[in-house]
């Protein structure tokens, strides 16, 4: 079936530092690709999300690389701070738009050190 | 406005005994998705609504698991003879449908199987 895979499953950093994840995904229909953070015992909530005609999307410290030849797409983190630590998904949407589902990665959990 | 809200938070069965968790979206959402995250793990995709449409079962992982959508809105989970395995958090979103993918996550049913 369809899967998203995700890496690395930890990174920790240096506060300031800067914090990569990455992402590839098996259907070539996928056209929307967001990413959630989950703080610990909190639900899950969108920090930036990019869509298959764009390559990159930045939103103040965070921004998103999408790569659709090579079916990648990657998380950035810049000047990282301790708040940023949390469990991070990465996602693809499914079926090019004939539905709303997507298929989450398994998760990493960033730890960034003060 | 109100988000997606869950009940019961908390749940503590016996091995064998059946459990319903409760789902409300956010109002004019027409699509819903119930996920199971075991304790530093992913997303599970168990099941999606979308509208009037037959729901897409295809994450369930046994046929003691079932859900309902009553009226396009509230939804219950309903799992049968419960097992140890069964202990999660079970979280559900909602989302608009077309091109507007995010969902938005309710708090999570903690269900622990003794």
């Amino acid at each position: 079936g369809e899967n998203v895979e995700q890496h690395p499953s930890t990174l920790s950093v240096q506060e300031g530092d800067s914090a990569v994840i990455k992402c590839t995904y098996s259907d070539s229909a996928s056209n929307y690709f967001p990413w959630y953070k989950q703080e610990l015992g909190k639900r899950p909530q969108l920090i930036i999300d990019i869509r298959s005609n764009v390559g990159e999307k930045k939103d103040q410290r965070i921004a998103v690389t999408l790569n659709k030849t090579a079916k990648h797409f990657s998380l950035h983190i810049t000047e990282t701070q301790p708040e940023d630590s949390a469990v991070y998904f990465c996602a693809a949407s499914m079926g090019g738009g004939a539905t709303n589902k997507l298929i989450f990665g398994t998760g990493t959990l960033l730890a960034v050190q003060p | 406005g109100a988000g997606v809200s869950q009940s019961p938070s908390n749940k503590v069965t016996e091995k064998g005994k059946d459990v319903e968790l409760r789902c409300d979206p956010i109002s004019g959402h027409t699509a819903l998705y119930w996920y199971r995250q075991s304790l530093g793990q992913g997303l599970e995709f168990l099941i999606y609504f979308q509208g009037n449409s037959a729901p897409d079962k295809s994450g369930l992982p046994s046929d003691r698991f079932s859900a309902e959508r009553t009226g396009g809105s509230v939804s219950t989970l309903t799992i049968q003879r419960t097992q140890q395995e069964d202990s999660a958090v079970y979280l559900c979103a909602s989302s608009f449908a077309g091109d507007t993918y995010e969902q938005y996550f309710g708090p999570g049913t903690r269900l622990t199987v003794t």
